[in-house]
């Protein structure tokens, strides 16, 4: 089966410009979930998409982030205005339930100047 | 706040040695642990899941759980370079929580 794929896999934009990211999880897997490491950091959990509905988005930074997944298929996860300490990887995982391994994506690298 | 803290390393052992990692997690209603691998430039990759106190073994891997000291350890027996790689130790605290992440520890293995 086709793994988690994240795109763009790197991205480098100007503080204040607008980013969007994209997750396409495996195919089947309702839970969907967006991961953040800034450097020297842990990675930390962002939100949590079962099908379309967000089950959980505490770790969302701020209102500058929006996460979406239309139909329940991919997810979006957007910055705007982006600020340089959004810099980092952005990981997208999913899993076919809650109790399953999350699969990981390889990560989209922003990196804001 | 919940934390899961690990050496961050390097750790260095000789080939055909015992790697030894080590996490320690604030939580003491965690119920879910896990050790991820993670190359660089890659997707961490689940190699380990313990739910009960005791030893887990697959293949070269041992995961060992001890709740009441809020441990958990990840074993290497005959270490290979190809597992040099950073491993990620995770808690959570029931299935319907999100993953809580240590630091990580990078593993080098000297040919």
């Amino acid at each position: 089966e086709a793994g988690v794929t994240q795109f763009p896999s790197h991205s480098v934009i100007e503080k204040g410009q607008t980013v969007t990211l994209r997750c396409d999880p495996i195919s089947g897997h309702d839970n969907l979930y967006w991961y953040r490491r800034v450097m020297g950091k842990e990675i930390k959990f962002l939100l949590h998409f079962v099908k379309e509905s967000k089950q959980d988005e505490s770790g969302m930074p701020n209102n500058r982030f929006l996460a979406e997944r239309t139909g329940g298929t991919y997810s979006t996860l957007k910055v705007q205005p982006a600020e340089l300490e959004d810099s980092g990887v952005y990981f997208c995982a999913s899993s076919r339930g809650a109790h399953s391994p999350l699969h990981f994506g390889n990560g989209t690298r922003l990196t804001v100047t | 706040q919940k934390e899961v803290e690990q050496n961050s390393g390097p750790l260095s052992v000789p080939e055909g040695a015992i790697a030894s990692l080590n996490c320690t997690y604030s939580d003491r209603g965690s119920q879910s642990f896990f050790w991820y691998r993670q190359y660089s430039g890659k997707s961490p990759e689940l190699i380990m899941s313990i739910y009960s106190n005791g030893d887990k073994e697959d293949g070269r891997f041992t995961a060992q759980l001890n709740k009441a000291s809020q441990y958990v350890s990840l074993l290497i027996r005959d270490s290979q370079p190809s597992d040099s790689a950073t491993y990620l130790c995770a808690v959570a605290v029931s299935g319907n929580t999100p993953l809580v992440f240590g630091k990580g520890t990078r593993l080098s293995v000297i040919a």
